[in-house]
């Protein structure tokens, strides 16, 4: 089946240490998008990235670092410089031709 | 950033009830994109529907119906004779415009449907 996937669904990290969160589409989408919601918000953009080996600073990129070496793949690190690091982290992707946004099913991070 | 704004915070009716889900957005464009999202308590955000700016009529989906209005910039989403699944959190989004295709998301407005 076509779909995003998030691996794992929850995590648990000490202060201090780097963290990736792993996000696979097979639905063939070019563009992949990481969000992050805390409780009670919206979702606000990360990162983003539109074409392999690209991607852009979203509205709250400090403390988090991507890569998009593969079509398929675009994890996303979340480093000791990431203040409250503790939250629902959100992947999703879409097509050329459509505007909608496609979402996995999220990674929910704790840091103590 | 151009915002989305949801009002209602949170909305609890009864089963079978009508409810309807408030979204104004701010834009300057001529040419953007509305959306709904629903976020049930698993987490994933499941996409719903998406609107054109060009295209002003009214859809309906089922029990889903959505009101767009470009002279109020708002564009709404009411749910008929409402059930327990409907329970969730929806979020009603825009593009940010360009060829991105970034959203800016609503805070969400959290739908309790009881029994």
């Amino acid at each position: 089946d076509g779909g995003i996937t998030q691996s794992p669904k929850y995590l648990f990290r000490k202060e201090g240490q780097n963290v990736t969160l792993s996000c696979e589409q097979n639905l063939n989408h070019d563009a992949m998008y990481w969000y992050r919601q805390d409780p009670g918000q919206g979702l606000r953009l990360i990162y983003y990235s539109q074409i392999v080996n690209d991607f852009q600073k979203g509205d709250i990129a400090e403390g988090y670092s991507v890569s998009r070496e593969k079509k398929e793949s675009f994890p996303l690190t979340v480093t000791s410089a990431q203040k409250n690091p503790t939250a629902f982290y959100l992947c999703a992707s879409r097509g050329q031709v459509a505007y909608e946004q496609y979402f996995g099913p999220g990674t929910r991070l704790t840091v103590t | 950033a151009q915002k989305v704004t949801q009002a209602q915070t949170e909305i609890s009716v009864v089963e079978k009830e009508d409810v309807t889900l408030d979204c104004v957005y701010e834009t300057r464009d001529t040419t953007y994109y509305l959306f709904w999202y629903k976020q049930p308590p698993s987490g994933e955000l499941v996409f719903l529907i998406r609107r054109n700016s060009f295209d002003e009529q009214n859809e309906i989906s089922g029990r889903y119906s959505w009101n767009f209005q470009k002279s109020t910039s708002s564009f709404n989403f009411t749910i008929t004779a409402s059930q327990v699944v409907d329970s969730a959190v929806y979020f009603c989004a825009r593009d940010y415009g360009g060829s991105q295709g970034n959203l800016i998301f609503g805070k969400g407005t959290k739908l309790s449907v009881k029994p």
